[in-house]
């Protein structure tokens, strides 16, 4: 079946914009996650939703940033006030269980002007 | 607060050549993954490992973990060109309750050459 999707796959956005980040997890897939990647890094774990709810929000840098899981499938990432600094990839995971190996998605390069 | 870190960071390699790249970690954790990223794409997973002694091989690659050390290795065995990526280990940082919030590594960029 299909794979985690993430839309869109490239945002350039203009310092103190807001932008929305979309990812559609595996059909099934009760646990979803965020990391962000920075330029020649590994990924940053950002949070962790089991179901609707943000079980593990720590890795969120500041309260610029947020996320939602309403239907507990589909989740936004949503980032206020753009600054240079959050341009990277911000890649979506999903695993069956929480204790299930993850299954990444291809990310969202965003790019802050 | 949980480090990972590996090493070499750069590796240049000829096809047919053996090399081991290693990542070491701070803490006690009870599972560690291997990943794989090509260029521009997503992370593979390549392997989890679950346990002290554990080792996995698929195809070139072998990887095994000592937690007593806290270090795992990723062995490559006469590399073929198709295995140039880069490749990070991770480490489960979640502590008792175990789901997938994982630690990486800088991450090993391999390239083999002819």
């Amino acid at each position: 079946g299909a794979g985690v999707s993430q839309t869109p796959s490239n945002k350039v956005t203009e310092k103190g914009k807001y932008v929305e980040l979309r990812c559609d997890p595996i059909s099934g897939h009760t646990a979803l996650y965020w990391y962000r990647q920075s330029l020649g890094q590994g990924p940053e774990f950002l949070i962790y939703f089991q179901g609707t709810g943000a079980a593990d929000d720590s890795g969120l840098p500041n309260d610029r940033f947020f996320a939602v899981r309403p239907e507990g499938s589909v989740s936004t990432l949503k980032i206020q006030r753009t600054e240079r600094g959050d341009s990277a990839v911000y890649l979506c995971a999903s695993s069956w269980t929480p204790n299930s190996p993850l299954h990444f998605g291809n990310g969202t390069r965003l790019t802050v002007t | 607060e949980l480090k990972v870190e590996q090493n070499p960071l750069f590796l240049s390699m000829q096809e047919g050549k053996n090399y081991t790249i290693y990542c070491n970690y701070s803490t006690t954790s009870d599972r560690l993954y291997w990943y794989r990223q090509d260029p521009g794409k997503s992370l593979e997973s390549l392997f989890v490992l679950l346990s002290n002694g554990a080792v996995k091989q698929e195809g070139r690659l072998m990887a095994s973990l000592d937690t007593k050390a806290r270090l795992s290795t990723l062995h490559i065995t006469a590399a073929v060109h198709d295995l140039s990526a880069t490749y990070f280990c991770a480490v489960d940082s979640a502590g008792g309750t175990s789901y997938g919030k994982l630690t990486f590594g800088q991450g090993t960029i391999l390239t083999v050459h002819p």
